[in-house]
């Protein structure tokens, strides 16, 4: 069925790397910008990153320019958020989400993966 | 990239309507027809219920409406049900080619 399965979250400590993984299916990844989002404990919505379809445009927020960085495999159906410097403020759910065509809109989004920055 | 604005909470009884309100600026909401609504229960990944402003995708209640006006958007729920009780968010693209969410509003249905 349409879906998306997030993977690579855990515990870890600051300054440390992590790299989550979401794979999709059910439908033709590689035809659909994608999006990481993250909701800290008990907080909202925040708008991670985007990649287009092909990879070629990639876009961040402001806290993690430099620090994340996102990718796609799509011969493997595959979306990655590679983090590097995490920082205690970092702990979040992480979300990767699908973009519904033309519409920069989140149509299909996957249950997230915890990654909780500790000392 | 400031976050829009919701208000933090709002009410009203089953068969009501509610209306929560998303401000932004002429860089996100008021620039774009990109604004769009989530749907969250607790424990629940979001749900989208409006994109583009005013469309709803298929199998969203028709309860569901969205409005834009400068830089507010709008949602409103009629005829308010008791499943209706969950966060909200608004969501808008950037002139940054970012997105921006709002901080989330607690709809109770009491």
């Amino acid at each position: 069925q349409v879906q998306l399965v997030e993977s690579g979250g855990g515990v870890v400590q600051p300054g440390r790397s992590l790299r989550l993984s979401c794979a999709a299916s059910g439908f033709t990844f590689s035809t659909y910008v994608m999006h990481w989002v993250r909701q800290a404990p008990g907080k909202g919505l925040e708008w991670v990153a985007v990649i287009s379809y092909g990879g070629s445009n990639k876009y961040y927020t402001d806290s993690v320019k430099g620090r994340f960085a996102i990718s796609r495999d799509d011969s493997k159906n595959t979306l990655y958020l590679q983090m590097n410097s995490l920082r205690i403020e970092d702990t979040a759910l992480y979300y990767c989400a699908k973009d519904r065509s033309s519409s920069w809109s989140f149509d299909l989004w996957g249950r997230g993966t915890l990654v909780t920055v500790s000392s | 990239q400031s976050a829009l604005t919701q208000p933090a909470s709002v009410s009203g009884s089953p068969g009501q309507s509610i209306t929560i309100s998303c401000t932004g600026t002429s860089s996100d909401v008021g620039d774009y027809n990109y604004v769009s609504w989530y749907q969250q229960h607790p424990g629940r990944a979001p749900k989208l219920i409006i994109y583009e402003v005013t469309n709803r995708p298929s199998g969203v209640s028709y309860r569901f409406s969205g409005s834009k006006s400068g830089n507010t958007a709008s949602l409103t729920i009629s005829g308010l049900q008791p499943e209706d009780e969950a966060d909200y968010y608004c969501s808008s693209y950037t002139t940054s080619s970012s997105w921006v969410f709002g901080g989330g509003t607690k709809l109770t249905v009491l």
